[in-house]
């Protein structure tokens, strides 16, 4: 099936630094979606990207999709303790518009 | 909406015994995926069905698991012998117009086989 990574696997930051996530695939994607998952909870819904170079933001999150449509970032400015949790990609490409979702990047917001 | 109702939320049982999970989807999806999450693989996609038809379940482990979807509002997980290595947090999710407005999971159920 579409493999992708996702980097870091972890990221611990103090409180009002950045922090940054990536996710890349060897082969082109139809669209690229963004999960995140409270610890003890469930994966929620947060964005889908679909053209190349599509830059979206949501407050202090700003996701990007690569020209080439093979990678993909997401961005929060300034974190804080709620944004703590792992942040997923799922991607989907090909005919498939079922995602494959990457290992994930645990974020740990230290006050 | 009350969102994706998963149940039970957790459940011990011991090996060989029959387990099984319920899922009621949102009201309106078309699509429901069933989900495994476990720290050595993470989520990977088990089974999903389109209009109650299962289409794809290639993920699923073996022929100890099995899943239905009587109707639309309903799907089931069965896993018969569990076993130790199925203890993981299964996930419910459904969808609309092929997930273009993501994929709304429920809260999961977490089984332990001991």
């Amino acid at each position: 099936g579409q493999q992708v990574m996702q980097i870091p696997q972890y990221q611990h930051v103090q409180e009002g630094e950045d922090f940054t996530t990536y996710c890349n695939s060897s082969t082109t994607l139809s669209n690229i979606q963004w999960y995140k998952q409270r610890p003890g909870g469930h994966p929620v819904f947060l964005i889908q990207l679909v053209k190349s170079g599509e830059v979206k933001k949501q407050k202090r999150l700003t996701f990007q999709f690569g020209e080439a449509k093979k990678n993909s970032s997401l961005h929060i400015t300034a974190t804080q303790t709620t944004d703590v949790g792992t942040y997923f990609c799922a991607v989907a490409s090909g005919g498939s518009y079922i995602p494959t979702f990457g290992r994930g990047t645990s974020l740990i917001v230290h006050p | 909406d009350a969102g994706v109702i998963q149940s039970p939320r957790h459940e011990v049982t011991e090996m060989g015994q029959e387990v099984t999970l319920r899922c009621k989807p949102i009201s309106g999806h078309n699509s429901l995926f069933w989900y495994r999450q476990t720290m050595m693989r993470g989520l990977e996609l088990l089974i999903y069905f389109n209009n109650n038809v299962p289409i794809d379940d290639s993920g699923m482990p073996e022929d100890r698991f099995s899943a239905k979807m009587p109707n639309a509002s309903f799907s089931t997980l069965k896993i018969q012998p569990s076993e130790p290595r199925d203890s993981a947090v299964y996930f419910c999710a459904s969808s609309s117009d092929r997930g273009n407005y993501g994929y709304t999971f429920g809260s999961g159920t977490r089984l332990t086989v001991v």
